[in-house]
């Protein structure tokens, strides 16, 4: 079946600082890809999507990019804030039942 | 538009009992898909409902089952409770049938004593 790897974190950082989290993908066809957030006592919110190879998803300053060559979708930020500071997953879906990677927290110090 | 609700938000039950857990999705969206979350397992994929029809199930025992009012409002039982099936559930809907974007509820946790 299919699956998603994130990195494992937790993943500390100075505000300002730039953020990747890795996220590789295995499935027998051609899933979308997507990135979720999850702040305490809170449900998944999408953060960004992609549904083709080279499609690059993007949102409140965060990317990632389709990668089929690396089966990867890894999430970026240029400078990150105290109030990104939440749990990071990486999921796969569109005509694929959801996987979902085991998620990276994120801790981001003023 | 209100966002997925789900009903409660909390829940203590002991080991042997049964649950059911309320969803109510997004107006217009007809697909329901429900989560179970541990901090041992991840994330995973329980069932989902399109139409009152479900299309898809996870790997979960049978004492995990649901449905869907024609109103897409979904429920989700769980019978014969363990201390395993302690939890966070979460729903999330959708417009399409795929699984393209999904809008999640803030869940119900799940305390088995």
């Amino acid at each position: 079946g299919n699956s998603v790897t994130q990195m494992e974190g937790p993943v500390t950082l100075s505000e300002e600082a730039f953020l990747t989290i890795n996220c590789t993908y295995t499935a027998t066809g051609y899933p979308s890809l997507f990135w979720y957030v999850q702040y305490p006592g809170e449900g998944l919110q999408l953060l960004l999507k992609a549904t083709k190879a080279d499609d690059k998803g993007s949102n409140k300053g965060f990317e990632a990019t389709y990668r089929k060559e690396t089966t990867s979708f890894h999430l970026e930020k240029g400078s990150v804030q105290v109030s990104d500071s939440a749990v990071y997953f990486c999921a796969s879906g569109g005509s694929y039942i959801p996987t979902f990677g085991r998620g990276t927290s994120l801790i981001v110090h003023p | 538009k209100a966002g997925v609700t789900q009903t409660p938000r909390y829940l203590i039950k002991t080991r042997g009992q049964q649950v059911t857990l309320s969803c109510s999705p997004i107006s217009g969206h007809r697909s329901v898909s429900w989560y179970q979350q541990t901090p041992g397992q991840g994330l995973q994929f329980l069932f989902e409902y399109f139409s009152e029809t479900q299309r898809n199930k996870g790997n979960f025992p049978g004492r995990f089952s649901g449905r869907q009012f024609s109103n897409s409002r979904s429920e989700m039982n769980v019978s014969t409770l363990e201390l395993g099936d302690s939890a966070l559930y979460l729903c999330a809907s959708s417009i399409q049938e795929a699984y393209n974007e999904q809008f999640f509820g803030p869940g119900t946790r799940l305390t088995v004593l």
